[in-house]
């Protein structure tokens, strides 16, 4: 039963241009959530959603970010006219729909703007 | 906030078992204690969760005080690579359903040869 996937490990992305990080949740879970985590930091709640729904995304940066989980295919997250300030790991989370799960984590993804 | 404390680090010898302390004493009666782990630049690993009876798997086991308000995580043989920031969490009632998994800061547990 494969984890939770993410794609790509690392992103290099110079300032200005757009990063898209893809999330594929485990086999069965239909709830996804993105977590941003700066270097030396916590890990820190950005957006929860289910298939085509954005529940909570009182996380998010107000400007440059969106995420989306489609019917088919895996989640995105996307930053728009990124940062230095944006780099950072982002790991996605998924859990089936059992108020009470845990969440499962990928390994991330480590974003870098030059 | 988080809704639990840890002690900020720990030092534990390898093949002793290590007892990782956390209290909760405001949680709720329905609400579960979750602990994870993140061994550096990898993503949090979960490790166990129960609501109010002791549980156990094969990474660890979870001892749950009888009024909740604290939990010890003990990783009866402790290896090298147990070496990671371990994380206590209570899911915040009260918030949006989302951000209800709130991480501390953990505690930073080193496995000493």
């Amino acid at each position: 039963n494969a984890g939770v996937m993410q794609n790509p490990r690392h992103l290099v992305r110079r300032r200005g241009q757009e990063a898209r990080l893809r999330c594929s949740p485990m086999k069965g879970h239909s709830h996804v959530y993105w977590y941003r985590q700066l270097p030396e930091e916590g890990l820190k709640f950005m957006v929860y959603l289910q298939k085509e729904n954005i529940i909570d995304e009182s996380g998010m940066p107000k400007e440059r970010f969106s995420a989306e989980f489609p019917k088919e295919g895996p989640s995105i997250l996307r930053i728009q006219q990124v940062v230095r300030g944006d780099s950072a790991a982002y790991f996605c989370a998924s859990s089936d729909l059992d108020r009470n799960s845990p969440l499962h984590f990928g390994n991330g993804t480590r974003l870098t703007v030059t | 906030d988080a809704k639990t404390t840890q002690p900020p680090s720990m030092d534990c010898a390898e093949g002793r078992a290590a007892n990782l302390p956390c209290n909760h004493s405001t949680i709720s009666g329905n609400e579960y204690v979750y602990w994870y782990r993140q061994i550096h630049s990898q993503g949090p690993q979960y490790i166990i969760h129960g609501l109010k009876n002791n549980e156990t798997n094969e990474m660890a086991s979870l001892i749950i005080t009888e009024d909740r308000k604290s939990s010890t995580l003990i990783l009866p043989h402790a290896t090298l690579r147990d070496t990671a920031v371990y994380y206590c969490i209570v899911r915040v009632e009260g918030h949006n359903y989302g951000q209800n998994f709130v991480f501390g800061p953990g505690t930073r547990l080193s496995v000493l040869p």
